[in-house]
């Protein structure tokens, strides 16, 4: 079965600073999905990746995914408050079925 | 839009008890999950049901069971709560085919005594 390891765990950074979550697969990727989890809530959709080399990008966030599709990373430029919460990736043998995930990155933000 | 509503939003239960999560979504979506959340553990699949009528265990379905009677709603159920089922519960919908996200509701914390 496929395994998810995100690092670090937790992140703690200066407000304005710019950070990377990884995202590392046991088996080749054939999508992989960032969500981000506000404390206390659920799970919001980010960016989907599929292709290898592929990158995307919103607001402030980068995502890409290595052309092995073994890695992805998301990066966040200068980053803000409203950026803190748990960073989540998640992948499935095909399509948006039966995903895994991994652990989570909990980002915290100081000021 | 309300997307995917998921009730109660907290619950207090005894070991032994029994309830039912409620999980309704309004996207027209054929696929709908069951999701656990535990510190360190990141996200895993209960159920999920690829269409009405259907269901189907994920990885850790023991203890719990589903129904898909309508589209728009997805159960699950605890028979007879026992404290390791002590968790926040995520419920989820997508489209049927394609790399398509899954949709999430804001969860259930639920707790065991």
């Amino acid at each position: 079965s496929q395994e998810l390891e995100q690092s670090p765990q937790s992140l703690i950074v200066q407000e304005g600073k710019n950070l990377t979550i990884n995202c590392t697969s046991s088996k080749t990727l054939y999508g992989l999905y960032w969500y981000k989890q506000k404390y206390g809530e659920g799970l919001i959709f980010l960016m989907m990746l599929q292709k290898g080399g592929e990158e995307k990008s919103h607001e402030k966030i980068t995502a890409k995914l290595d052309e092995k599709k073994q890695q992805s990373s998301l990066h966040i430029t200068a980053s803000q408050p409203s950026h803190a919460g748990i960073y989540l990736c998640g992948a499935g043998p095909w399509g948006a079925q039966k995903l895994v995930f991994g652990q989570g990155t909990r980002l915290t933000i100081n000021p | 839009n309300a997307g995917v509503t998921q009730t109660p939003k907290f619950r207090v239960l005894k070991t032994g008890q029994s309830m039912t999560l409620l999980c309704a979504q309004d996207m027209n979506h054929e696929y709908m999950y069951w999701y656990r959340q535990d510190p360190g553990m990141g996200l895993r699949l209960i159920h999920y049901s690829v269409g009405e009528g259907t269901t189907a265990k994920g990885e850790v379905p023991d203890g719990y069971n589903v129904s898909r009677l309508k589209k728009q709603n997805f159960l699950l159920g605890l028979e007879s709560a026992a404290p390791s089922q002590t968790s926040v519960y995520f419920c989820a919908s997508s489209y049927e085919a394609g790399l398509q996200p899954q949709h999430f509701g804001d969860g259930t914390r639920l707790s065991i005594l």
